[in-house]
């Protein structure tokens, strides 16, 4: 059973304009997310975070917002540029005793065309 | 440039063969793991270290055998691997949950094909 799910799996912005990654998660346990980007044959690369105790994080180009009583998050970008083409991984923190791990959504291809 | 360093990029190997994937870093982290990623799907966890010790096993099959020498180091012994774990492997580090929350970093991946 998926418990972070990402419903698009690709998404096609104009040089300029902003794009809008979603996320749904289903354990209301989860206070830390994270975005991750992903280019082909290399690792993913952190992007930017949120804790539950907020409702948005901005960083440059790249806002996260929460919405926990809707279990939803999303990341806009803007304006968006080509080089932001990419597959986005969004990612819940699940704590598990003294550890955790990151739990993935699977991801949305973002295109950005000049 | 990643502060996450995996050795090799790609490996091929036999099903009989033993092969060691490698990842090292330097940020001081006390955590570090292993994922799996097939194409067109998420990273999946195999295995989190804490202080040098297992901490987490997600049920891997004994053909992968992981090993964390020291704080800076994590290796992946593999011995009669299947085609179908052909797989990038993603090395990853961070600080530890009881520190404050601290996202992972991850490696650019060893490729792997089983022939």
């Amino acid at each position: 059973d998926q418990q972070v799910k990402q419903n698009s799996p690709s998404l096609s912005v104009q040089e300029g304009r902003i794009s809008i990654l979603n996320c749904d998660y289903t354990n209301s346990m989860f206070d830390y997310f994270l975005w991750y980007k992903k280019y082909p044959a290399e690792g993913p690369t952190f992007l930017i975070s949120i804790s539950s105790i907020k409702d948005k994080n901005e960083d440059g180009r790249f806002t996260v917002f929460l919405n926990k009583s809707a279990k939803h998050l999303s990341l806009h970008i803007v304006p968006s540029q080509p080089g932001d083409s990419a597959v986005y991984f969004c990612a819940a923190w699940n704590y598990g005793g003294s550890q955790g791990n990151l739990i993935f959504g699977k991801g949305t291809k973002l295109s950005v065309k000049p | 440039d990643t502060e996450v360093t995996q050795t090799p990029k790609h490996l091929v190997m036999g099903m009989t063969n033993k092969k060691s994937l490698k990842c090292e870093q330097h940020m001081g982290h006390r955590a570090m793991y292993w994922y799996k990623q097939k194409a067109k799907k998420p990273p999946e966890l195999m295995f989190v270290y804490s202080y040098e010790k297992l901490s987490i096993n997600e049920s891997v099959p004994s053909r992968f055998s992981p090993e964390c020498p020291n704080s800076s180091l994590l290796n992946l012994h593999l011995h009669a691997l299947q085609p179908e774990d052909s797989a990038l492997y993603l090395c990853a580090s961070s600080h530890l949950p009881e520190t404050g929350n601290s996202p992972l970093h991850f490696g650019n991946g060893t490729r792997l094909t089983v022939t």
